[in-house]
């Protein structure tokens, strides 16, 4: 199957400082990523879909100037969580759909905690 | 929009069967399953195109009712390596190639 890598998959950092994650596409190319929260026992929440060569569109609630979202080319998408604050700990994975029928191949997920 | 799975949670001896439901209140275009163990990725089971379909992965199935708006998740003689969160995910035929996923399904199997 296709295979999608992130980095870093674990970072701790201070209150206040930037995080940047990448998501990769190792083997295909990807117009589109999709960029997913997932707190502990819980359901993967769709944050925002990244899109090459254009702005990302963002779920309602997530806030656009605190998530940023760069779709350098087709193959890495990043996500930068800008002055992350304790509440911002979470996994976050993103996905990448082959796309002839949509499968996601997702990344091995970033887990995020912030002092 | 997040589709509604049950049940939440699932005990199961070893070689036992088990059903996971997923429904949506939207007109679907795929339904796609993932099962994802304790602090790993989601990993793909399957997709469902077309109503009506259903389709195996070793002793894992699934079926698509597109009328009813609802997939089905079959285990059947369940293993030990079964055990995690089973999601399911709906694309809408709005097709934006969004995936929405439910709450998930916890199954653990004992031995």
């Amino acid at each position: 199957g296709a295979v999608v890598s992130q980095h870093p998959s674990r970072v701790i950092c201070k209150s206040g400082t930037s995080v940047k994650i990448e998501c990769r596409s190792l083997d295909f190319q990807a117009t589109t990523m999709f960029w997913y929260r997932q707190f502990p026992k819980k359901s993967l929440m769709l944050m925002a879909t990244s899109n090459e060569g254009s702005k990302a569109t963002y779920e309602q609630g997530v806030e656009k100037d605190k998530f940023l979202i760069n779709h350098a080319s087709l193959t890495l998408s990043t996500l930068t969580v800008t002055s992350a604050h304790p509440e911002d700990s979470s996994f976050y994975i993103c996905s990448a759909p082959k796309k002839r029928h949509n499968e996601q191949f997702f990344g091995p997920g970033t887990r995020l905690t912030v002092l | 929009q997040q589709p509604v799975q049950s049940p939440q949670a699932v005990i199961l001896r070893e070689g036992e069967d088990a059903v996971i439901n997923c429904s949506s209140s939207k007109a679907l275009y795929s339904v796609h399953w993932y099962r994802q163990k304790h602090g790993e990725a989601p990993v793909f089971l399957m997709i469902l195109l077309k109503g009506g379909e259903q389709k195996g992965h070793e002793k894992i199935s699934a079926s698509f009712n597109e009328k009813k708006q609802q997939s089905s998740l079959y285990l059947t003689a369940s293993q030990l390596s079964y055990s995690g969160t089973y999601f399911c995910g709906t694309e809408t035929v709005d097709r934006d190639d969004k995936i929405i996923f439910g709450k998930g399904t916890r199954l653990h199997i004992l031995p």
